[in-house]
């Protein structure tokens, strides 16, 4: 069966590190997305890629970037992480229809010391 | 700019009542409509989605949810909650561009 899958599942790391979250699926979407989730603000769009070298800013996307290199994979990459990176991450993908579902990975929890 | 009102912050129910769950969006354009559950530490599943016709859309777990154009509302409802219906519900609006726009999310718990 098709799926998304992310690792770690758990990091913790300390500040100034630079760190890299994997996303992986074999849904072969076009579309992967990168979000986080902090209590009381939702989901919030880090970085979305429409397919292979195409990569694109969301609302929170400073501090991060992303690399699109072939369909399965976007990974996540904090240059320098700092302490208000603290969150889960998820990543999640979609076909290239805008009324397709995305599907989501089961998140990284990451926490910066 | 696109945005999602989750009206309630935390929902707590009773085990076989009912429950609404209010979601609100802002947009000038068409738009898609998306409910998703995130059970405790796992990913978001769909729920359900209205893309167009039929105002009231049926979804998994018995859980519906009805479109209202005029009141730019996305109400999520279920006639009959049960304990393992406790989890975070997140309303979403997709704008044609392939991005999800959600909103803050209402915590549905339920109690024996």
């Amino acid at each position: 069966d098709a799926e998304i899958t992310q690792s770690p599942r758990h990091k913790i790391t300390e500040t100034g590190r630079q760190v890299t979250l994997a996303c992986h699926q074999t849904w072969n979407h076009n579309n992967m997305f990168w979000y986080r989730q902090d209590l009381g603000h939702g989901l919030r769009l880090i970085h979305y890629s429409y397919g292979v070298q195409d990569t694109n800013k969301g609302e929170v996307s400073d501090g991060y970037s992303v690399s699109r290199s072939n369909t399965e994979d976007l990974p996540l990459t904090l240059e320098s992480a700092a302490s208000s990176q603290t969150s889960v991450y998820f990543c999640a993908s979609s076909s290239g229809s805008s009324y397709n579902e995305q599907f989501f990975g089961p998140g990284t929890r990451l926490t910066v010391l | 700019a696109q945005s999602v009102t989750q009206l309630d912050s935390q929902v707590p129910v009773f085990e076989e009542a009912p429950v609404e769950l209010r979601c609100n969006y802002s947009s000038s354009v068409s738009v898609y409509l998306f409910w998703y559950v995130q059970y405790p530490n796992q990913g978001l599943q769909l729920l359900l989605k209205y893309l167009s016709g039929s105002t009231l859309v049926k979804g998994i777990n018995g859980f519906e949810a009805e479109f209202n154009k005029s009141q730019t509302s996305f109400h999520l409802r279920k006639p009959s909650v049960h304990i393992s219906d406790t989890a975070e519900y997140f309303c979403a609006v997709n704008n044609q561009g392939g991005k999800l726009i959600f909103g803050q999310g209402t915590e549905l718990s339920v109690k024996p």
